[in-house]
């Protein structure tokens, strides 16, 4: 499986954006980017996903690079609800493939 | 989004009792599960894939008749810690796939703490 590091823990003011950097070099081309958070004592919890483009969606913008050997989840507004680990993954897309989890990166929101 | 209910939330148990844990897709069928463990300040391990109507897919070093795990409906797969050790308690949880197999939906998890 490729890999992907990910700063073990990282801090944000409240209410200011938040980029959440992902390294996956050797990324396949088959490989989708996701990202999931798990809250203290919760089973984690889809964040968001892409492949090429970047991606929106309600929860998260997810930055790509052109040459997808990086990515960069964005939280534009981070609340104190958003301190989690959260995991960068690769992931075949089809089929049901299982998610191995690294040891993501422990967001801390400061009030 | 999909929901996936996992029961129970925590479970106390005497050592060499077995402890059973429950996973259900609740508006999705699944045909694959998965189960993972996790350990205080560790990330996820994946313990097992569950399949519907066929035996399950343990990772390495997963005991197969510790964990035994039961996939009867597309919609519950059930997970047996059998003879359950103090070195056993930690945090399950499972796992399931949207109909497309691109977004997992997981449970809140179970606890397991075994005197």
């Amino acid at each position: 499986d490729a890999k992907t590091t990910q700063p073990n823990s990282m801090e944000s003011n409240e209410e200011e954006p938040v980029h959440l950097p992902c390294n996956h070099s050797t990324i396949s081309g088959t490989d989708y980017i996701h990202w999931y958070r798990q809250l203290p004592s919760q089973g984690p919890e889809y964040v968001i996903h892409g492949l090429t483009s970047n991606v929106n969606n309600r929860m998260a913008s997810l930055a790509i690079a052109e040459d997808r050997k990086s990515s960069t989840l964005i939280l534009h507004r981070a609340t104190l609800r958003d301190a989690a680990v959260y995991y960068c993954i690769l992931r075949f897309n089809f089929g049901n493939e299982k998610l191995t989890f690294g040891t993501g990166t422990r967001l801390t929101i400061i009030p | 989004g999909a929901v996936v209910s996992q029961h129970p939330s925590r479970v106390i148990c005497k050592s060499g009792t077995s402890v059973k844990i429950e996973c259900r897709s609740l508006d999705f069928q699944a045909t694959t599960m998965f189960w993972y463990r996790q350990f205080p300040k560790q990330s996820l391990m994946l313990m097992a894939t569950s399949n519907e109507g066929s035996k399950a897919t343990y990772e390495q070093g997963v005991e197969k008749d510790k964990f035994l795990i039961n996939h009867a409906s597309l919609t519950l797969s059930t997970l047996t810690v059998t003879s359950a050790h103090p070195e056993d308690s930690s945090f399950y949880i499972c796992s399931a796939g949207s109909a497309l197999g691109d977004i997992q939906y997981f449970g809140a998890g179970t606890r397991l703490s075994v005197l």
